[in-house]
């Protein structure tokens, strides 16, 4: 079964400074991958996703990820963090041919002023 | 709609009552799914619709949780004789197609907290 690992609950950085949110992957071929954004009292929104074209994707609000299969990771940058990405990111994997997705247990980012 | 909605937002139920979750995806949306959020985790998949077949059901934890979506739009996620341990963020989310082939993007509703007491 696929599945995913966020490593670290919570990250705190200083605005301005680089965002990593890290998310390993499981599963014996590639799948899809996805981050998403989770705001307080709102839905999740898809922040971008893997599914096989460039390894390096980008996607809204300046985030940006990339599959590295060597590594089963698929870790989310940002290069200067804003005070308005404090939230919690989840990063999920779903297999190519169904549709379980399978979501990791999230990172709340605080940004610090 | 603009958006998946669900209803209602917060529910607060008393041991060994029935509760019904409404989710009302996208108008257009063929796939439905509905997802369990436990505080301090990520959501858990519960179940699949595609049009009104449910697909996939393989996350439902027990016999007291149901789901059905009669004529491919609004779905109801049923549970019965509730228990504490059922409290959770219960998650919508629907998506033109299916997510298999990686085109498709699911859209989330808000979510309905429960609680039972």
């Amino acid at each position: 079964a696929q599945s995913v690992t966020q490593l670290g609950s919570h990250v705190s950085v200083s605005e301005g400074a680089l965002v990593l949110l890290r998310c390993n992957y499981s599963s014996s071929v590639p799948p899809y991958l996805f981050w998403y954004v989770q705001y307080p009292n709102q839905g999740l929104q898809l922040l971008l996703k893997y599914t096989s074209a460039a390894t390096l994707v980008k996607g809204i609000n300046g985030f940006e990820a990339e599959f590295k299969k060597s590594e089963t990771s698929f870790h989310l940058t940002k290069p200067s963090a804003h005070m308005s990405d404090a939230a919690e990111y989840f990063c999920a994997v779903t297999p190519r041919d169904n549709n379980d997705m399978r979501f990791g247990a999230g990172t709340r980012l605080t940004v610090k002023p | 709609g603009a958006g998946v909605s669900q209803s209602p937002r917060y529910k607060v139920t008393k041991r060994g009552q029935d509760v019904a979750l409404r989710c009302d995806p996208i108008s257009g949306h063929v796939s439905l799914y509905w997802y369990r959020q436990a505080l301090g985790q990520g959501p858990e998949f519960l179940t699949y619709f595609n049009y009104e077949a449910q697909q996939d059901k393989s996350g439902l934890p027990n016999d007291r949780f149901s789901a059905e979506r009669p004529e491919g739009s609004i779905s109801t996620l049923t549970i019965q004789r509730t228990e504490q341990r059922d409290s959770a963020m219960y998650r919508c989310a629907s998506s033109r197609g299916g997510l298999a082939g990686g085109s498709e993007t699911q859209y989330f509703g808000p979510g309905t907290r429960l609680l039972v007491l």
